[in-house]
């Protein structure tokens, strides 16, 4: 069974901080990794996408992979409170089979 | 450029019902993608289709079926409903497929069946 594990939360995090989010993968073969927002009663938006061990940066976001360690996390810096939805972590395991999801972490910015 | 449409947006049907969802994906794209979202199972992998025909497929029973038209539009299609098929139904599209190409999602169809 190809897992994707994350913590449920609720993380909460003061306006203007660093949140940090964390996701653990169970294939090694695994090659391209996601993190997608999701705001209650929405649909899950891409947020980033990482395929190399290191740091990607977008703005506010930053991705961070390890594949020794299977760890993908994302930094949101300057956290708003628009930033409060459920994070979900994605990955493409080894084999085409689609992609598999954490089950997310709810955060929450406190104001 | 339009997103990706689903239809209906909300569904109620009973047990032993059979329902059929549909998607259209964002022009241009080919590989139409289905999940399913659970509060108790979070977002789940059901199949994509490519060019009309299914490259892959989670680990969903033979009563989840779907298919792709020429046009790259999907249906998805539960037979003989139960009680947990209540979810979120999203759709996915992408250009070059799901393991190739950043997938957009669908706002969802809400089945609930009763």
């Amino acid at each position: 069974q190809k897992e994707v594990e994350q913590n449920s939360g609720p993380l909460s995090v003061p306006e203007g901080a660093i949140a940090s989010l964390n996701c653990t993968y169970s294939d090694r073969g695994s090659q391209s990794f996601f993190w997608y927002r999701q705001y209650s009663g929405k649909s899950p938006e891409l947020i980033m996408s990482i395929y190399s061990n290191g740091d990607k940066e977008d703005g506010r976001f930053t991705a961070q992979l390890n594949k020794a360690s299977q760890y993908v996390s994302l930094l949101i810096r300057d956290s708003q409170p628009s930033d409060s939805a459920t994070y979900l972590c994605a990955v493409i395991p080894g084999g085409a089979d689609g992609l598999t999801f954490g089950k997310g972490t709810h955060l929450i910015i406190q104001p | 450029k339009a997103g990706v449409t689903q239809t209906p947006r909300y569904l109620i049907k009973t047990r032993g019902q059979q329902v059929t969802l549909s998607c259209s994906p964002i022009s241009g794209h080919r590989s139409v993608s289905w999940y399913q979202q659970t509060p108790g199972q979070g977002l789940q992998f059901l199949f994509e289709y490519f060019s009309e025909t299914q490259r892959n497929k989670g680990n969903f029973p033979g009563r989840f079926s779907g298919r792709q038209f020429s046009n790259s539009r999907s249906e998805m299609n539960v037979s003989t409903l139960e009680l947990g098929d209540s979810a979120l139904y999203l759709c996915a599209s992408s250009f070059r497929g799901v393991t190739r190409d950043t997938q957009y999602f669908g706002p969802g169809t809400r089945l609930t069946v009763l």
